[in-house]
């Protein structure tokens, strides 16, 4: 089986300051690989996602994430942070050919000016 | 536009009650699926299904049931509602292993 590890809970930023969020997986298959943010009250949006391909993917709203397979890792990164970013951020994992995400426990993003 | 929509968005309800969320899809997605979020937990999957007729237990299914009549609809029922089936719920579709999936807005279930 896989699982997520988001290794940060929380993350205070200062407004366009820089931001990572880390995100480690473990599986003994290859995996797709995703970012979802969730707006207060509102449902999970997709980020940004790793199928195949380069390393570096690019998302929306100026989000990047690097696919790190030797490290298990797939770390989310924007290099100058909005208010609006505030928000919690889900890592989540799909095995190939399956449907199902596992997600980590999430990083709440708080973004002060 | 399609969407997924779920409902009622807030429910309160006692323990002991059955209890059923609405999720309605109109991308006409075959994979449906129900996630609880909880803090400190992320999200967790409840049930699933592949198509009509189809469903599977996710890892928290205990206490629940889905069934799956028609492409567009997955109702979630909590048979007996429990104090820890307080959560909020998510309802998601997709077309395929490599496509997105899609989120409702979420239902927020207190059962006091």
């Amino acid at each position: 089986a896989q699982s997520v590890t988001q290794l940060d809970s929380q993350v205070p930023v200062f407004e366009e300051a820089p931001v990572e969020l880390r995100c480690n997986y473990s599986s003994s298959v290859s995996v797709y690989l995703f970012w979802y943010v969730q707006y207060p009250n509102q449902g999970l949006q997709l980020l940004l996602k790793y199928l195949s391909g380069s390393t570096l993917v690019k998302g929306i709203n100026g989000f990047e994430a690097e696919f790190n397979k030797s490290q298990t890792s797939f770390h989310l990164r924007k290099p100058s942070v909005h208010i609006s970013d505030t928000a919690e951020y889900f890592c989540a994992v799909r095995i190939l050919n399956d449907y199902k995400l596992s997600f980590g426990a999430g990083t709440t993003v708080t973004v002060r000016a | 536009d399609a969407e997924i929509t779920q409902s009622p968005r807030h429910k309160i309800t006692e323990t002991g009650r059955q209890v059923t969320l609405a999720c309605h899809q109109t991308w006409n997605h075959n994979n449906m699926f129900w996630y609880r979020q909880d803090l400190g937990h992320g999200l967790r999957l409840i049930h699933y299904s592949y198509g009509v007729q189809d469903t599977n237990k996710g890892e928290v299914s205990d206490g629940y049931s889905v069934s799956r009549s028609n492409t567009e609809d997955l109702p979630l029922t909590l048979e007996s509602a429990a104090s820890s089936q307080t959560s909020v719920y998510f309802c998601a579709s997709s077309a395929s292993p490599r496509g997105e999936q899609y989120f409702g807005p979420g239902t927020r279930l207190t059962v006091t």
